[in-house]
């Protein structure tokens, strides 16, 4: 069974550009959350999309954004990249319905320059 | 301001003893707990689940929730070096959504 697949690994941008990065969860399951992890403030969460819908939303300004499309896939976008949002960010699947386990993919490592 | 409590470490245990990590919340109405472990340049590995109070075993590991007093521990029995890890405890006030709160992490080593 396939796990939960992040693209890219690594990105490096610059200040000011945009970002787009891609999450494939675990076939049948319909929830991604996105989180930002960072060694100052850990593990943060951005936001969880379930059946195309934005379902909860954490505390990150409105650069942050994203989407899920009919396959569960999902794509997270930052615009106007600052230097803070270097971080690794990570999604995670699960069926989202009671009580279920969420699963990691192996995470994007952006880098703003 | 939900917040998730852990020792950040590190612990240190020497090989095949029995390793304690505890995390507290803030959240009363919190309902569901995890723990993942997270090697250096990793990713979260999901450990545990516990959803009620009591104890929940799975192999060397024992997770042992009491929502009256806010906590929640894992428990490594006959810990060994490849355990050597920080340890994350995250919490959800939501049955359904997986908007988690994380602790901050207890690094652990286990010594040879």
């Amino acid at each position: 069974k396939a796990g939960v697949t992040q693209t890219p690994r690594y990105l490096i941008k610059t200040r000011g550009q945009q970002v787009t990065l891609s999450c494939s969860p675990i076939s049948g399951h319909r929830s991604v959350s996105w989180y930002q992890q960072t060694p100052g403030q850990g593990l943060q969460f951005l936001f969880e999309y379930f059946s195309e819908t934005q379902r909860n939303k954490g505390n990150f300004p409105g650069r942050f954004s994203g989407r899920q499309f009919s396959n569960s896939r999902s794509e997270m976008n930052v615009s106007t990249l600052e230097l803070g949002d270097s971080a690794l960010y990570l999604c995670a699947s699960s069926k989202g319905t009671s009580n279920t386990e969420a699963f990691f993919g192996q995470g994007t490592r952006l880098t703003v320059v | 301001q939900k917040e998730v409590e852990q020792n950040s470490g590190p612990l240190s245990v020497p090989e095949g003893a029995i390793a304690s990590l505890n995390c507290t919340y803030s959240d009363r109405g919190s309902q569901s707990f995890f723990w993942y472990r997270q090697y250096s340049g990793k990713s979260p590995e999901l450990i545990m689940s516990i959803y009620s109070n009591g104890d929940k075993e799975d192999g060397r590991f024992t997770a042992q929730l009491n929502k009256a007093s806010q906590y929640v521990s894992l428990l490594i029995r006959d810990s060994q070096p490849s355990d050597s890890a920080t340890y994350l405890c995250a919490v959800t006030a939501d049955n359904y959504g997986q908007n988690f709160v994380f602790g901050p992490g207890t690094r652990l080593s286990v010594l040879p």
